[in-house]
């Protein structure tokens, strides 16, 4: 089955610094590629997505790259904020007799340092 | 809209007890999954609904059921509490034919004790 794993486990920043957060996933077949936020005591929300067909997308700080070669995708945040202080999780999509199955990597708590 | 909406909030079992995770969403989606959340472990699939009438496996199934209901509705039924599933359990829907976001509900926290 899909197995997704997410590096580093625990991540410290400097504010204004970048942060880098990588994932591998085992199924090729997988195709769509998600990275979630979740802050302490809520629910995990969308950031930011990435489809097989595309290497890379930006959205303001935030960007994902995707190696589909090496099934590898990378989260990336720009001039860090205290309020990317969070966990993230990235997750992988495969389309499994008719039904998209969401499996998510482990996830990384990222601290922002004032 | 209230989007994915999880009853209850939290709840404290004892062990061998039996209860269910209730879930619905408003927003006409096909898909429907439930996790659970452990420290250093993400988010891990317990089973998910691919549409009304259909659930298969994740990662995770053991000492769970489920049950889809309608396309709104899709529950989690523990039999026989163990301490083990002491866990945050999210629901979670997503559109389905085409990879689009998924929408969480706000997470239950079960404690079995």
């Amino acid at each position: 089955g899909e197995n997704v794993e997410q590096h580093p486990s625990t991540l410290s920043v400097q504010e204004g610094d970048s942060a880098v957060i990588k994932c591998t996933y085992s199924d090729s077949a997988s195709n769509y590629f998600p990275w979630y936020k979740q802050e302490l005591g809520k629910r995990p929300q969308l950031i930011i997505d990435i489809r097989s067909n595309v290497g890379e997308k930006k959205d303001q700080r935030i960007a994902v790259t995707l190696n589909k070669t090496a099934k590898h995708f990378s989260l990336h945040i720009t001039e860090t904020q205290p309020e990317d202080s969070a966990v993230y999780f990235c997750a992988a999509s495969i389309r499994i007799q008719g039904a998209q199955k969401l499996v998510f990597g482990q996830g990384t708590r990222l601290t922002i340092n004032p | 809209n209230a989007g994915v909406t999880q009853t209850p909030k939290f709840q404290v079992l004892k062990t061998g007890q039996s209860m269910t995770l209730q879930c619905a969403q408003d927003m006409n989606h096909n898909s429907m999954y439930w996790y659970r959340q452990d420290p250093g472990m993400g988010l891990r699939l317990i089973y998910y609904s691919a549409s009304e009438g259909t659930t298969d496996k994740g990662e995770v199934p053991n000492g769970y059921n489920v049950s889809r209901l309608n396309k709104r509705e899709f529950s989690l039924r523990l039999e026989s509490a163990a301490p083990s599933q002491t866990s945050v359990y999210f629901c979670a829907s997503r559109r389905g034919q085409v990879n689009t976001e998924a929408f969480f509900g706000q997470g239950t926290r079960l404690t079995v004790v």
